[in-house]
Formats: C-alpha cells, structure tokens, sequence
C-alpha cells in the first residue's frame, strides 16, 4: 500500500530561522514521483516541486531545497532564511507512474511564520 | 480566461437539495479530479477522470455524481446534500505524463 506520513501537524518558527518539513513515503513501486505543494492562507493549492525516483540530486530553489532519500523513504523540505510568507500549509504526496495518476498526500504540515 | 477554474466560490445549500459544483479547465489535459478537504482529514479525492466519459470512483464517494461529456468540463453533483458534505472542494487537472496538478480555487460549500 502507498502511504505518505508528514509526523509534523504544525510548526511555528519566527522569521529568519530555517525549518525543514518531514515527509516520509512508502511504496512498492519502483518508479513513482513525490511531489510538494503549497497552501497559504488564501486557499489556492500551488505545486513547488515534482521529483521521480530515480533522481536523487537535492533541489534547490532560492531559499526552498528538497532532500530526497530512498534508503529512509524520506522527501524532506527545507526553507532557509523563513519569512512571513512561508506561513502555509505544505503538502506531500506520492504518485504511482500507472496511468491513474493519482495522488497519495499526506495530511500536511501548518507552518507558521512570525515576525 | 486561461486555467481551472471553479464555481461557484462559495455555496450555501439545504439539506436533501441537489447542488453543482462546476470545474472547467482550459488547457484541455487529460486527468481531472475532484477533492473535498476537511480539517483533519486533509485531501480526500472523491472521484477522478482520465478522459472524456470515463470516470472512476476515488476515495469517497458515497453522495456523489460526476460526468464529464467534454474534456474541458467536470461537474460534480451532489444528489442530496447532507450536513457531512459541507467541506471545501477543490478540482484539478493535470495533462498525460506529468503527474502534476493544477487546482481551482475551491469551492467552499456549507449544507445547512
């Protein structure tokens, strides 16, 4: 069965201070992709990054970086330098690479940035 | 417009009434999906479409009716709307071999 686990319900950190959100997966496939999405407060859901299994190398994206480690089934996000902005909802998820596409998430983590 | 888009945004309806939810989606991807979210259950998917008429069940979806006659558009109906229907719904699109969703702006929906 595929699962996605993010053991953080929420996080709260004051502006500046790096935080790394857990995600940790499981599957029996071979071949599938991890992604993580966004949610502020405003509602709308953003996609930040796609990553298959078979691509290790760590993602960064300005202050946004990715870890992604098969050996401990882990696709952990790291924000550098939070700012007030940052305060959303992060999701995981977990895609087959069938045909369905359909999405395994996690239930999220709140993150919270305070000035 | 460009992009998915839901109506209505917000939705208040009583018990036992039938409401519409609409999705239309321009870039005329293939996979369409529908997701009801609730504090503490995060996304849960209620029913998906790989493509024009064909539809298949997801995770939840007792209450629920969807069709999708044209690529672009995927309504869902709930027949009788119950208290427990009232959520936050969200449809999505994603095109054939990217995996990657792009979601409407939600639809909140209260059943009084």
């Amino acid at each position: 069965a595929q699962k996605v686990t993010q053991a953080q319900t929420e996080i709260s950190v004051v502006e500046k201070e790096d935080v790394t959100l857990d995600c940790v997966y499981e599957t029996r496939d071979t071949t599938y992709y991890l992604f993580w999405y966004k949610q502020p407060p405003s509602g709308e859901l953003v996609f930040l990054i796609r990553r298959n299994s078979f691509d290790e190398q760590n993602e960064i994206s300005g202050r946004y970086s990715w870890n992604f480690q098969k050996s401990t089934s882990s696709f952990n996000f790291t924000i550098t330098a939070s700012q007030v902005v940052d305060s959303a909802v992060y999701f995981c998820a977990l895609s087959n690479a069938g045909n369905n596409r359909k999405l395994i998430w996690g239930l999220g983590t709140s993150l919270a940035v305070n000035p | 417009d460009a992009g998915i888009t839901q109506s209505p945004r917000y939705k208040i309806t009583e018990t036992g009434r039938q409401v519409t939810l609409m999705c239309h989606q321009t870039w005329s991807h293939s996979y369409m999906f529908w997701y009801r979210q609730d504090l503490g259950h995060g996304l849960r998917l209620i029913y998906y479409s790989a493509a024009a008429d064909i539809t298949d069940k997801g995770e939840v979806p007792d209450g629920y009716v969807v069709s999708r006659s044209k690529t672009e558009n995927f309504p869902l109906t709930l027949e009788s709307a119950t208290r427990s229907q009232t959520s936050v719904y969200f449809c999505a699109s994603s095109g054939a071999g990217t995996g990657i969703y792009t979601f409407g702006s939600g639809t909140r929906l209260t059943v009084v």
